[in-house]
Parts: C-alpha cells; sequence; structure tokens
C-alpha cells in the first residue's frame, strides 16, 4: 500500500487566493482526519470523516474552512480566501474502525504571502 | 478544553545516554493513550497505542508504560542513537461515543549528539 498521499507538498499562494489540498486515504480505510500543525498550536485536529461524512467539524477554524470527502478515496481541504495565518503544514490521516491506529500523509506545507 | 500535556519540550542528550519524558493526559473518559514518533520533514510514526492501566509496551530500544488512574505515561529510550533524534508526541483519545478523537500533546523534541 501506498499509504495515505497528500498534494501539493508545498504550496505557496498570495493572500486572498483559493487553496485546495488533497488527500487519498489508505485503500479500506473508513475514517479520514485532517490536522494543522503549527508552532503556537502544535497539532490540531480540523475535521474527521466517517464513510465520508463529516462527524466532527468543530476544529475548523472559521468559515474560510471547508472540506469535503466525495468518495472514500478522496478528500479535499479548501481554504478561500487564504490569510497568512493560514500558514502551517496540513496533514490528512486515515484510520479503519476497530483499530486504534492513525496514519499519517506526509503534509502539505502551506505559505500564505 | 482537555490538554494533554508533555515535558521536557526539549531535551539534549549523548549517545549512548538512557532518556525519558513524560505524557500527562485527563484521566476521565480515557480510551486510549497514542506516542508517535516525528521526524523532521516525515510524518508522524505510530510507535504505540496503550488502552489498559499498567500497560507496558517496547519496541527495541524504547518501551512506555500507562498510568490511566493518575493521567500518565513515560516513554523510555534505552541507549540513544543519533537516529532517535525526533519529535515524541503523544495523544489522548478520550471516550465519547463514537470514534474518538485524538487529542496531541506539543511534543517533546529530542536531539541526541554523537
Amino acid at each position: 500500500d501506498a499509504g495515505v498521499i497528500q498534494s501539493p507538498r508545498h504550496e505557496v499562494t498570495e493572500m486572498g487566493q483559493e487553496v485546495t489540498l488533497r488527500c487519498k486515504p489508505i485503500s479500506g480505510h473508513d475514517y479520514l482526519f485532517w490536522y494543522r500543525q503549527t508552532m503556537m498550536r502544535g497539532l490540531e485536529l480540523l475535521i474527521y470523516f466517517n464513510n465520508n461524512v463529516p462527524i466532527d467539524d468543530s476544529g475548523m477554524p472559521e468559515d474560510r474552512f471547508s472540506a469535503k470527502m466525495p468518495n472514500a478515496s478522496f478528500s479535499t481541504l479548501k481554504i478561500q480566501p487564504s490569510e497568512p495565518r493560514d500558514s502551517a503544514v496540513y496533514f490528512c490521516a486515515s484510520s479503519l474502525r476497530g483499530t486504534n491506529e492513525q496514519y499519517f500523509g506526509p503534509g502539505t506545507r502551506l505559505t500564505v504571502t | 478544553i482537555l490538554n494533554v500535556e508533555q515535558s521536557p519540550q526539549s531535551l539534549h542528550v549523548q549517545e549512548g545516554d538512557s532518556t525519558n519524558f513524560t505524557c500527562s493526559f485527563p484521566s476521565s473518559n480515557f480510551y486510549a493513550l497514542h506516542w508517535y514518533r516525528w521526524e523532521t520533514a516525515k510524518s508522524p510514526e505510530a510507535l504505540f497505542v496503550m488502552t489498559l492501566n499498567g500497560d507496558e509496551k517496547k519496541k527495541g530500544r524504547i518501551s512506555a508504560t500507562l498510568n490511566t488512574k493518575e493521567g500518565y505515561s513515560y516513554l523510555y529510550i534505552k541507549g540513544s542513537q543519533p537516529e532517535d533524534s525526533a519529535t515524541y508526541l503523544c495523544a489522548s483519545r478520550l471516550f465519547s461515543g463514537g470514534y474518538n478523537k485524538l487529542i496531541f500533546g506539543a511534543g517533546t523534541r529530542l536531539a541526541v549528539h554523537p
């Protein structure tokens, strides 16, 4: 298995632009998580899905952030409009119900100038 | 807000030294405690998952213990090597029905010097 795949690995954009981050979970996993890692707040959960349905989005910072999971093998995290304070590394992770492990992707480093 | 605290924040040791760090977490509604190893520019890699009070897990030179009643876990590294240099994250998983999300600590950054 290729593991959790994220794209792009690096994204540099200007303030006000729309940013879309992509994630492909491990095949067969039914849970998908989006995390954000910053120096100030560490690793924080933004939202997670079960069987493509958003379960808990209480960590999404504000309305500028949205996440979708149109099918079992693809999810997006969108920021519109982006702001410099959104600069962070965004991780996607997936898990299989009945197990305790979450498997992380390589992350997308976002820089908003 | 339920906090997971890790200490120390960073640690510098010499190759061959043994070391340990602490994770403290809320003991109410406890479900599981996870340890991850996170190397710079890579993704967090799962080390251990522990659920029972008194659990002890071991992987090579790394081991971990769990006390759910008082809400802490220790991670030990015996005979540290430069390749052990990484950030070690712990995460608490609380029981709240359904799938239980992880609450991460800020991590302990370990640097092992040759």
